[in-house]
């Protein structure tokens, strides 16, 4: 099956800091990338919805001047959690949506901790 | 909008033992529907899907579910349980219309008991 590679699999910053995570598709193009938040023992919240070449759809809540979402390409969508808190520290997970295949791949998870 | 319901928040089975793991959703369109596996501090591991056709689906690991449009479920099953199938399973629905975010379950936790 197709592959969507997501860089770091874990991080650690100081509070205040900004972090990004890649979220690459690796051998299909992907118009639609989403990025996911999942807290300890809990399932995964949709943050938001990165379209390439337009701007992000975020999700009720979500604070879209400290979750930045880039699509520059049709394989790359990043994310940068500006200002880290330690209420940021979480399990960040991407997905890609491959319409030939009619299904979703995703990313194998971001650990961010703020310390 | 679409909403998916585990309701069982850990399902303990004996090793070689058939074992159900519960979904039923909700939503606008055709539903496509996903199951998933997740290991501890690990993404999420594609199990199956149903998007058309035969209302049973195969999938990876032995596992099969089974979609039932009246009833709204798709039911996660295995005939024989394994030791290592212990983890946490997320079923998980989009639809033909849309824009193809999946929204999950809370997930269910799986234990087998060897």
């Amino acid at each position: 099956g197709a592959v969507v590679s997501q860089h770091p699999s874990w991080v650690i910053c100081k509070s205040g800091t900004s972090v990004k995570i890649e979220c690459r598709s690796l051998d299909f193009q992907a118009t639609t990338m989403f990025w996911y938040r999942q807290f300890p023992k809990q399932s995964l919240m949709l943050m938001a919805t990165s379209n390439e070449g337009s701007k992000a759809t975020y999700e009720q809540g979500v604070e879209k001047d400290k979750f930045l979402i880039n699509h520059a390409s049709l394989t790359l969508s990043t994310l940068t959690v500006t200002s880290a808190h330690p209420e940021d520290s979480s399990f960040y997970i991407c997905s890609a949506w491959d319409s030939l295949n009619t299904e979703a791949f995703f990313g194998q998870g971001t650990r961010l901790t703020v310390v | 909008a679409q909403s998916v319901a585990q309701p069982e928040d850990q399902v303990n089975v004996a090793e070689g033992n058939p074992l159900t793991v519960k979904c039923t959703y909700s939503v606008s369109g055709n539903p496509y529907l996903f199951w998933y596996v997740q290991y501890p501090n690990r993404g999420l591991q594609f199990l199956l899907k149903y998007i058309t056709g035969d209302n049973l689906v195969k999938g990876s690991y032995g596992f099969e579910a089974e979609f039932n449009k009246s009833q709204t479920s798709f039911h996660l099953k295995k005939p024989s349980a394994l030791v290592s199938d212990s983890a946490l399973y997320f079923c998980a629905v989009t639809s033909d219309t849309g824009r193809r975010a999946l929204t999950f379950g809370s997930g269910t936790r799986l234990q087998v008991q060897p």
